[in-house]
């Protein structure tokens, strides 16, 4: 199967600091997105972005797909940013709905 | 437009009994795609099933099995249970399955 590799593992950043996480993946993907994974478990759809760039806010996200990854970038960062952030990509010969999802990185914002 | 709903939040059963997750995704959306979350295996795919047709599936025993009715509710089953499969069960919906997917809350299940 496709691997998700995602960098950092763990993130601590103080309010108001700008930081990049990236994921690398193993195979041509036809979905690529990035969550954020509240303390209580809710997954949160950040960006949908199998290629190219979006912004949203603070957030914003990169997917270079002829070379395999992506880059989600938090701007100015605010305790409620705090949590998991998650990668995950269909395969392109996979479909389906089927996303694998990267290991994650845990960010914690402090005051 | 009201999100993707599972229930129940919260669950605790005993090895070997069976259990029942419900899935109600978002108006219109006609993909819904479960997933399993613990802390040593991560986010994992069960299976994803559109116009209650099953498109896909992941690596898990025959115990774990779903369904998805005409109006795109879907259930899924564990029957027999082990400690091993508390987890946090994830439901997913989207439009077609290879496209935005919105997740509920999840459902908590401890087997005890």
């Amino acid at each position: 199967g496709i691997q998700v590799e995602q960098s950092p593992p763990d993130l601590i950043l103080q309010e108001g600091a700008n930081s990049t996480l990236r994921c690398n993946f193993s195979d041509s993907v036809n979905n690529l997105q990035w969550f954020h994974q509240n303390p209580w478990g809710q997954l949160i759809n950040l960006f949908y972005i199998p290629s190219g760039t979006k912004q949203n806010g603070r957030l914003s996200a990169t997917t270079v797909a002829t070379e395999r990854y992506s880059l989600l970038y938090i701007s100015s960062s605010q305790t409620t940013d705090s949590g998991v952030y998650f990668c995950a990509v269909e395969r392109t010969t996979d479909s389906w709905g089927k996303l694998q999802f990267g290991a994650g990185t845990q960010v914690v914002v402090t005051p | 437009k009201a999100g993707v709903t599972q229930t129940p939040r919260y669950l605790i059963k005993t090895r070997g009994q069976q259990v029942t997750l419900s899935c109600s995704p978002i108006s219109g959306h006609r993909s819904v795609s479960w997933y399993q979350q613990t802390p040593g295996q991560g986010l994992q795919f069960l299976f994803e099933y559109f116009s209650e047709t099953q498109r896909n599936k992941g690596n898990f025993p025959g115990r774990f099995s779903g369904r998805q009715f005409s109006n795109s509710r879907s259930e899924m089953n564990v029957s027999t249970l082990e400690l091993g499969d508390s987890a946090l069960y994830l439901c997913a919906s989207s439009l077609r399955g290879s496209d935005t997917q919105y997740f509920g809350p999840g459902t908590r299940l401890t087997v005890l």
